[in-house]
């Protein structure tokens, strides 16, 4: 059972246009929400990533947007570059501990394509 | 930088081998994890250890084990290799920020396993 569903499986973007990546949770004790790019052969790598006592976090062209009542989150990459193109993964994580603290759930992912 | 390496970009093995898959990470994290990556479901955690000697199941332990004899290595071993446990295998490392604001998960480059 997937407790983080993402969407769109794919997304083709122009240049200079909005990606726009969505997730949803269920778990409501869930407390760290990352995103991942993976680049083609390469492993994931941390983009950005929210808690759930703000609402946005901006970095650059990349965007959390935090809907704790909605128990969304989506990414949004503003003026996209054909160099943006990867693979996507949301995720979450609760608690904290040796154990628990750091597990990571992903969501299944999303390829955006920029074209130029 | 963090550095995580896997042993193997690719392996081909036969059904009912056993195969080890090793890591390494370069940075004394206490937390290490196995990922499997499959189309269309997301990395799913197949185990994890926060300790040397210490292990925790994730979300998909069935026919795999690990071990974890040193803290930079980190083991997964498929006891009995099947057709169904051909992917791509991630192992990650983490670092928590001392304030336990961010914490982020360094992925190796992936094995990428075919099991015929």
């Amino acid at each position: 059972q997937q407790q983080v569903k993402q969407s769109p499986q794919s997304l083709i973007v122009q240049k200079g246009g909005i990606s726009i990546i969505n997730c949803a949770y269920e778990n409501t004790a869930f407390d760290y929400f990352p995103w991942y790019q993976q680049f083609p052969g390469k492993g994931p790598a941390l983009l950005i990533a929210i808690r759930p006592d703000v609402s946005e976090k901006k970095e650059g062209r990349f965007t959390i947007s935090f809907n704790k009542s909605a128990k969304q989150f989506s990414l949004h990459i503003m003026d996209s570059q054909p160099g943006d193109s990867a693979t996507y993964f949301c995720a979450a994580s609760w608690g904290e501990g040796e154990t628990s603290g750091s597990r990571l759930t992903f969501g299944e992912g999303t390829q955006l394509t920029v074209n130029p | 930088d963090v550095k995580v390496t896997q042993s193997s970009r690719y392996l081909v093995k036969r059904t009912g081998e056993k195969v080890f898959l090793e890591c390494v990470q370069d940075m004394d994290h206490e937390n290490m994890f196995w990922y499997r990556q499959d189309p269309g479901l997301g990395l799913r955690l197949i185990y994890f250890s926060y300790d040397v000697k210490m292990k925790e199941k994730g979300d998909i332990p069935e026919g795999y084990s690990v071990s974890r004899e040193k803290k930079e290595r980190f083991s997964l071993i498929l006891e009995s290799a099947s057709t169904n446990q051909t992917s791509m295998y991630l192992c990650a490392s983490l670092s928590i920020v001392i304030t336990g604001t961010q914490e982020t998960q360094y992925f190796g480059p992936g094995t990428r396993l075919l099991v015929l």
